[in-house]
């Protein structure tokens, strides 16, 4: 069964900061890997979408890197701001069409 | 990018009573569409595969009886909490796949059952 580990469980920065969070899985046998943003109390929003056979996608201040055979991915924020405090949530498919394993997410804190 | 409607976004209601939540695709179609729920401080765990036109598959420990799912159309989706009581206090999210393996979800529903 596949688990989905999400390292640190909360962050405290201040502003400008770069900063990582860390996603691990237990099967590298996946499909594609997701990161999803989400503010208190509100949906979820996409952040980026890796399939398994790319190793990173960007998207803005936004770095997401896959590396399967060690079951890791990890999001970097570059110049971190006030508006980037949310969860972070990572998730993996194991097969087209099968539903997500989420992570159990990194809260941020951005300080100005 | 694709949209999905949820609502209503809260909804606070007498233990007993039931409960349904609407998830709208509203520029594609969704021909399986996944119902998530998360309790505070807590990621989200699925509850159940909503298929059109068939019957949702349920993961372990979620009754079936008590979070009936229909998916009678391509674009529309509910999931209604039959009997609530304060322990399914939660919020719910739902979930549609637009076809390339990207999922959008919907802004979620608060559920407080007093």
């Amino acid at each position: 069964k596949q688990e989905v580990t999400q390292i640190p469980a909360a962050l405290s920065v201040p502003e400008g900061e770069n900063l990582v969070l860390n996603c691990s899985f237990t099967d590298s046998a996946i499909y594609n890997l997701q990161w999803f943003r989400q503010d208190p109390g509100k949906g979820l929003t996409s952040l980026l979408l890796i399939q398994s056979s790319q190793r990173e996608q960007t998207s803005g201040r936004l770095n997401a890197s896959l590396d399967k055979s060690s079951g890791r991915s990890t999001l970097y924020i570059a110049a971190s701001q006030p508006g980037d405090s949310a969860t972070y949530l990572c998730a993996v498919k194991m097969g087209a069409g099968n539903m997500l394993t989420f992570g159990g997410g990194t809260r941020l804190m951005v300080k100005p | 990018g694709a949209v999905v409607s949820q609502h209503p976004s809260w909804v606070i209601c007498k233990s007993g009573t039931s409960v349904k939540i609407e998830c709208r695709s509203l520029d594609f179609q969704a021909t399986t569409m996944f119902w998530y729920r998360q309790f505070p401080k807590q990621s989200l765990m699925l509850m159940a595969t909503s298929n059109e036109g068939s019957k949702a598959t349920y993961e372990q420990g979620v009754e079936k009886d008590k979070f009936l799912i229909n998916h009678a159309s391509l674009t529309l989706s509910t999931l209604t909490v039959t009997s609530a009581h304060p322990e399914d206090s939660s919020f719910y999210i739902c979930s549609a796949n637009q076809g390339n393996e990207k999922l959008f979800f919907g802004s979620g529903t608060q559920l407080s059952v007093l």
